[in-house]
């Protein structure tokens, strides 16, 4: 069974820091994977994803995320982080491949940024 | 707004009552699904439907029964729920399984 790991629960960045979320996963095979952003009091929405090619991808607002296949991660990152970057970040991962649904997500992380 | 809307926004029972959950689904998606997000731990796939039909069942509690009537709905009748059933109950859709999910805000429960 895949899982995912995310181990930082609540991290804390002053304005202009940057920004790195770790991500680990295991899953023997090919693998789609995602990070998911919750800001306060909205939905969940997609930040960014990696299917396949290019292993450094970029997503919303500045965000970029690396897949190191050998490392078996998918960290998050970004450059200098703004206060409306408060949220909580979560990664997911699923089985590459028609039919595929069984998308796993870590526990999440916090960030808080102080302004 | 993401095109995938829940109600009730919030919802609180007893353990004897039943109660219903909705999402809706304006994205002309092929694929539904339920999700459970409780405090400190990561979200759980309770249910995936495909083409209104149930594809995953991660082995879920009888007292949790999914409906899909169409490709639009997507109900989870409750019934005799425990107080540990309290969490945030989110429903997703997607274009096809495996792709990117679209969130609806979620339901938070409550079980007296």
């Amino acid at each position: 069974a895949q899982s995912v790991s995310q181990h930082n629960h609540h991290v804390i960045l002053s304005e202009a820091a940057s920004l790195e979320l770790g991500c680990n996963y295991s899953y023997g095979g090919t693998v789609n994977l995602f990070w998911y952003v919750q800001y306060p009091g909205q939905h969940l929405q997609l930040l960014l994803k990696y299917f396949s090619g290019d292993p450094l991808v970029k997503g919303i607002k500045g965000f970029e995320a690396e897949f190191i296949k050998s490392k078996f991660s998918f960290n998050l990152r970004k450059p200098s982080v703004q206060w409306s970057d408060t949220a909580e970040y979560f990664c997911a991962v699923t089985s590459s491949g028609a039919g595929s649904y069984q998308l796993t997500f870590g526990k999440g992380t916090k960030l808080s940024v102080i302004p | 707004e993401t095109g995938v809307t829940q109600t009730p926004r919030h919802l609180v029972m007893g353990m004897t009552n039943k109660k219903s959950l909705k999402c809706e689904q304006h994205l002309g998606h092929n694929a539904m699904y339920w999700y459970k997000q409780s405090a400190k731990k990561p979200l759980e796939l309770m249910f995936v439907y495909s083409l209104e039909e149930r594809v995953e069942n991660n082995s879920v509690p009888s007292r949790f029964s999914p409906e899909c009537p169409n490709s639009s709905h997507l109900f989870l009748h409750l019934h005799t729920l425990q107080p540990e059933d309290s969490a945030l109950y989110l429903c997703a859709s997607s274009q096809e399984t495996g792709e990117k999910l679209f969130f609806g805000s979620g339901t938070q429960l409550s079980v007296l």
